[in-house]
């Protein structure tokens, strides 16, 4: 079993719809990454969260440590939201830099 | 944010050369440069870890005989894949941190051996 667990690992949507992508984890962890992956390959990181709740535009992450889960909500969402979401934790036994990564989420929004 | 440049983008090389690749913090100084791999679909995972002034820190299965890394100043970090194979053949992607900092990932580099 994948210590970092996405889901659904595909997800398509109508434009104007509220998305959810859904991350558990079985480590624990001191910090957790919401990134952004276009098809080009590029990477963008939309949120670091080590508890509660972050807001950036129209994009929300919660993190419940406790049940050991974040969530990554997209609300009003647009084709260019069309990307691969992926979650990834910092264990407490790794170093900085030893992010576990989720498979991610693909995301496709129609127009 | 804070931007991270990788260069080139792609690169395609015969089987036996080398390649370097670049990664640049462009408006702050990374002290602590992170190389990742990618495999079509698949997660990231990490190679190495490289820290201005040091030696690069290896994650367990990357030959770091093959895959040299430089990390000369707080601005950029160097991944050399010499004698590359066509199993080399990837998406490498650099991020760089400050300290206590979140990581800013590059856009990557596609790397294709024939």
């Amino acid at each position: 079993k994948n210590e970092v667990e996405q889901s659904p690992q595909n997800l398509t949507a109508q434009e104007g719809e509220f998305i959810t992508i859904n991350c558990s984890y079985s480590v624990g962890i001191s910090a957790l990454h919401w990134l952004q992956q276009h098809p080009g390959g590029g990477i963008v990181s939309l949120f670091m969260l080590s508890s509660g709740k972050k807001k950036h535009g129209r994009l929300i992450a919660t993190i419940n440590i406790q049940e050991k889960h974040s969530s990554l909500h997209i609300t009003a969402s647009h084709p260019r939201d069309s990307a691969v979401y992926i979650c990834a934790v910092r264990s407490f036994r790794g170093s900085q830099g030893n992010l576990i990564f989720g498979k991610g989420t693909k995301l496709s929004v129609k127009p | 944010g804070a931007v991270v440049s990788q260069h080139p983008s792609w690169v395609i090389c015969k089987s036996g050369t080398s390649v370097k690749i670049e990664c640049r913090s462009l408006d702050f100084q990374a002290t602590t440069m992170f190389w990742y791999r990618q495999f079509p679909k698949q997660s990231l995972m990490l190679m190495a870890t490289s820290n201005e002034g040091s030696k690069a820190t290896y994650e367990q299965g990357v030959e770091k005989d093959k895959f040299l890394i430089n990390h000369a100043s707080l601005t950029l970090s160097t991944l050399t894949v010499t004698s590359a194979h066509p199993e080399d053949s990837s998406f490498y992607i650099c991020s760089a941190t400050r300290t206590g900092s979140e990581q800013y990932f590059g856009p990557g580099t596609r790397l294709t051996v024939t």
